[in-house]
């Protein structure tokens, strides 16, 4: 079984509705990040949380909203979707070793929204 | 200016090729690098991180230019399994390390 696991992999939804998006982890690792991905340029940091009680905002946070319901899941929701949230979503984890961390991506999510 | 600029490609390399593919990062407070692999429509996977001294696994080396702000990674008797997209990455603590994505460099290898 897969060590970071997303869902749906694929959906197609309408501009306005509310969707969330699931990442489950069995790394046992304690930080967890939700990406998006578009063609031609690299992958963006929307929320990170360093645990259950620790959610920041990354770099392109408008328009979403997570929630880290236990140390294995964190989810990533679009309240009203808009055709430019269309993108590939990756969730990752990590653990710190060090002074680097690792992270360990899911196998993403592709979203359509019309 | 992206922090993390790569040359899109697609490089097209016929089996047993040597290939290169370089990097540059903006940001100077950057402490760790990375090479990452993406394959089509798939999530990306840690291929090997790069150290000042330039470092070798297997066919593939990576090497660092602080002065420079550059990042290569050179790719020895390219296989066909090794046509994918290579993610050039940066990371600088910032409460967390950070990880900043280049856009990729695209490759393929035919036979």
């Amino acid at each position: 079984d897969a060590d970071v696991t997303q869902t749906p992999r694929n959906r197609i939804t309408k501009t306005g509705k509310r969707i969330m998006l699931e990442c489950s982890q069995t790394k046992g690792h304690d930080r967890m990040y939700w990406y998006r991905q578009d063609p031609g340029l690299g992958l963006r940091l929307i929320y990170y949380s360093f645990d259950v009680k620790d959610i920041n905002k990354g770099e392109i946070s408008d328009g979403y909203s997570v929630s880290r319901q236990a140390q294995a899941k964190f989810s990533l929701s679009l309240e009203s979707a808009i055709p430019n949230q269309t993108a590939l979503y990756f969730c990752a984890t990590s653990h710190r070793w060090g002074d680097t961390d690792t992270q360990y991506f899911g196998p993403g999510t592709r979203l359509t929204v019309l | 200016r992206k922090e993390v600029e790569q040359d899109p490609g697609p490089f097209n390399v016929p089996e047993g090729a040597t290939v290169a593919f370089n990097c540059t990062y903006s940001n100077s407070a950057s402490q760790s690098f990375f090479w990452y692999r993406q394959d089509c429509r798939k999530e990306p996977k840690l291929l090997m991180s790069v150290y000042s001294s330039g470092n070798e696994d297997g066919r593939f080396t990576a090497q660092l230019n602080r002065a420079s702000q550059y990042i290569s990674l050179l790719i020895r008797d390219s296989k066909l399994s090794d046509s994918a997209t290579y993610l050039c990455v940066s990371s600088f603590s910032g409460g967390y390390n950070k990880l900043i994505f280049g856009a990729g460099t695209r490759l393929a290898v035919h036979p």
